[in-house]
């Protein structure tokens, strides 16, 4: 009964490919995340969703897609992509946006491009 | 703007010994401040948060932190490392009316038995 779920845990690619990064919660939380880790720990956000809808789009090519087909899933895809892509992908959820609510992170999504 | 400055990319204690591990910040408004903590290969947890109640914040397995506007600070303590302690520390702040978090570049805390 995982709160936070991603798939795949781990992924390698070419670069040039697409693919696609998947993330469910069963929290029944409106507001959904998806962030991006580097390879010196530092974490950045990248999109937020609630109820479906696009809150926050940080300064991301466009070649990052995000969907959510409902509150309960919020999927990342990736065109095109680039050895600086590279990174271990976090999603979250909060019961609803703002500060004051915890956000709940998945185990992460390790993607290298090679 | 808004940042956070965690000042030691690493700290290293020996077990049972006391935890400091300090953060700086920077926002226009009366910001509220989180500390995450992140296990190897795992996602983050939330240990503790600040939002603008009490100054003294208490969090999960003994931590707690100090919110000092004066000092611009959130340093995280804890009295006495275990060993389960050994991970990554985030500190994040998000800013009033904001709907994001800005991580700070984190802290490796070692414990040695």
């Amino acid at each position: 009964d995982t709160a936070v779920s991603q798939t795949p845990k781990y992924l390698v690619t070419q670069m040039g490919n697409d693919k696609s990064i998947k993330c469910e919660q069963n929290l029944g939380h409106d507001t959904m995340y998806w962030y991006k880790q580097d390879s010196k720990k530092f974490l950045k956000i990248m999109f937020s969703y609630n109820n479906k809808e696009l809150i926050i789009n940080e300064t991301v090519p466009n070649r990052f897609s995000p969907k959510s087909p409902d509150k309960a899933h919020l999927n990342l895809h990736i065109n095109s992509l680039e050895l600086g892509d590279s990174a271990v992908y976090f999603c979250a959820s909060s019961e609803t946006p703002g500060p004051y609510y915890e956000q709940y992170f998945g185990p992460g999504t390790r993607l290298t491009v090679t | 703007a808004q940042s956070v400055t965690q000042l030691d990319s690493h700290v290293s204690v020996s077990e049972g010994t006391p935890v400091l591990l300090r953060c700086n910040y920077s926002s226009s408004y009366s910001p509220s401040l989180f500390w995450y903590v992140q296990h190897p290969n795992k996602g983050l947890q939330l240990l503790l948060k600040y939002t603008s109640a009490a100054t003294l914040v208490k969090g999960i397995n003994g931590f707690e932190a100090e919110f000092k506007k004066s000092e611009t600070s959130f340093h995280l303590t804890k009295p006495s490392a275990h060993m389960s302690d050994a991970a990554e520390y985030f500190c994040v702040v998000s800013p009033t009316g904001a709907n994001n978090l800005f991580f700070g570049t984190g802290t490796r805390l070692t414990v040695i038995p």
